[in-house]
């Protein structure tokens, strides 16, 4: 069975960082891309980043809302991947969720969700 | 990048009867070389994730009841249920993944009448 389970979520105040990771089980996680999305309260869905497995060069890619400030990465021999939050905002403040596969296709598995909260 | 506009934003249906929410695209999610919509309906309940339920446009996903029908191409799209479960109470979002970044539309609230 796959499971995701994010991490790292908590308050924060605005400017400063916080890392989320999304550790994976049940599958081969070196084999896959993997993607987080967000959703702040009441509100939809957003992409925010991708990245893709090493075997296909593991490149990224990011919404232009965190483009310069996010950072995603991960570690396949840890079946985890990191969503690195930095310069957070108030728009930041979200439930972020981490999926298996890569933007271009449809989300089948997802996490529970970290919930991260931006303010003073 | 595409925008996603759903309609209604909110559904009150009886149980047992049919629930219908339209998806909108502000271009084509045809892909011509494979003549693939490239849209999926997914279903939210409070504290929860959301969870595929069709791709494709009309593709359901293992274990989706056959209630639950997709229909539409190019940029108009239509999510059916059939007969309206008290599960079924959510909210549904349609997103596109034709094109980065994939987007999703606001989402349609339906709940019991």
């Amino acid at each position: 069975e796959v499971l995701l389970v994010e991490s790292g979520g908590g308050l924060v105040q605005p400017g400063r960082s916080l890392r989320l990771s999304c550790t994976a089980s049940g599958f081969t996680f070196g084999d896959f891309a993997m993607t987080w999305f967000r959703q702040a309260p009441g509100k939809g869905l957003e992409w925010v980043a991708s990245i893709r497995s090493k075997g296909y060069d593991g490149a990224t890619e990011y919404a232009a809302s965190v483009k310069g400030r996010f950072t995603i990465s991960r570690d396949d021999s840890k079946s985890i991947a990191y969503l690195q939050l930095n310069s957070l905002k108030t728009e930041d403040a979200a439930v972020y969720y981490c999926t298996r596969g890569r933007s271009g296709s449809p989300s089948v598995h997802w996490g529970q969700g970290t919930l991260v909260t931006v303010s003073s | 990048d595409i925008v996603m506009t759903q309609s209604p934003d909110s559904l009150p249906v009886s149980l047992g009867e049919r629930a219908t929410i339209y998806c909108k695209s502000s271009q084509s999610v045809l892909y011509s070389s494979n003549n693939k919509n490239y849209l999926a309906w997914y279903r939210q309940k409070p504290g929860q994730p959301p969870k595929l339920l069709l791709y494709w446009a009309s593709t359901r996903e293992s274990g989706v009841p056959d209630r639950f029908n997709g229909s539409g191409s190019g940029t108009d799209f239509t999510l059916t249920i059939s007969s309206l479960q008290a599960e079924d109470v959510a909210v549904y979002f349609c997103q596109q993944y034709y094109s980065s970044p994939c987007s999703f539309g606001q989402g349609t609230k339906l709940e019991i009448k």
